[in-house]
């Protein structure tokens, strides 16, 4: 069964950093790509980064690129997203989620971490 | 970017009814489309991808169409488990984006 496990989450100033982790479990990790989507409170759903299965290719939006670096460790089966310059509207539930394959959709999610930034 | 689009921003259906929800994306995303349901407190749960085929364990009432720019989530016969917010998602390129959801509520 995969499983999918977010920590790191909290609180933090605005201009801060914090660094999130997923921890994977279940399937051949280094076989797919593996994604962020957050959700600010009340809101939808806003990918923010995704990473190939060996971690040589990486993506961001546009909202995230120059301050989120994704990155991932395939012999400790972990996913990172590194956060800096942190801003109010950085607050949301982080998940991460596995592809079906390779840049595929996103076909399981872990429950989240929640990121909040203060002013 | 392709913006996705979702129609309407909330239905309203009797369990038992069936509901359709639509997703437009701004160009041509071929097949490369999902949709996802999500519950109060709860993460995304696949739903549908390549625009038609059922995820692992999603029940035969769940139907998606389309190709292109057009799309559609049909649910035959609305279960109370099934209200919730839908949103549809294209992955032809990055970078990937959510249409802005549709939440399916009992009338």
């Amino acid at each position: 069964e995969v499983q999918l496990l977010e920590s790191g989450g909290g609180s933090v100033q605005r201009g801060g950093s914090l660094r999130i982790s997923c921890a994977a479990s279940g399937f051949e990790f280094n076989r797919f790509s593996m994604t962020w989507v957050r959700q600010a409170p009340g809101k939808g759903l806003e990918w923010v980064s995704e990473i190939s299965g060996f971690g040589g290719t990486m993506y961001y939006a546009d909202s995230v690129k120059g301050r989120f670096t994704v990155s991932r460790d395939n012999s400790r089966n972990t996913l990172d997203l590194q956060m800096n310059s942190l801003r109010a509207e950085d607050s949301a539930v982080y998940y991460c989620a596995k592809g079906r394959n390779m840049f595929g959709p996103f076909e399981s999610w872990g429950q989240g971490t929640l990121v909040t930034v203060s002013s | 970017e392709i913006v996705m689009t979702q129609s309407p921003a909330t239905l309203s259906v009797s369990p038992g009814e069936r509901a359709t929800l639509s997703c437009r994306a701004s160009q041509s995303v071929s097949s490369n489309l999902v949709w996802y349901q999500q519950k109060p407190g709860q993460a995304p749960r696949l739903l549908i991808y390549g625009a038609s085929t059922r995820a692992t364990g999603i029940p035969a009432r769940f139907s998606g169409s389309g190709s292109g720019t057009e799309f559609t989530l049909t649910i035959s016969s609305l279960q109370s488990e099934d209200f919730a917010v839908y949103y549809c998602q294209q992955y032809s390129g990055w970078p990937r984006t959510f249409g802005q959801g549709t939440k399916l509520e009992n009338k």
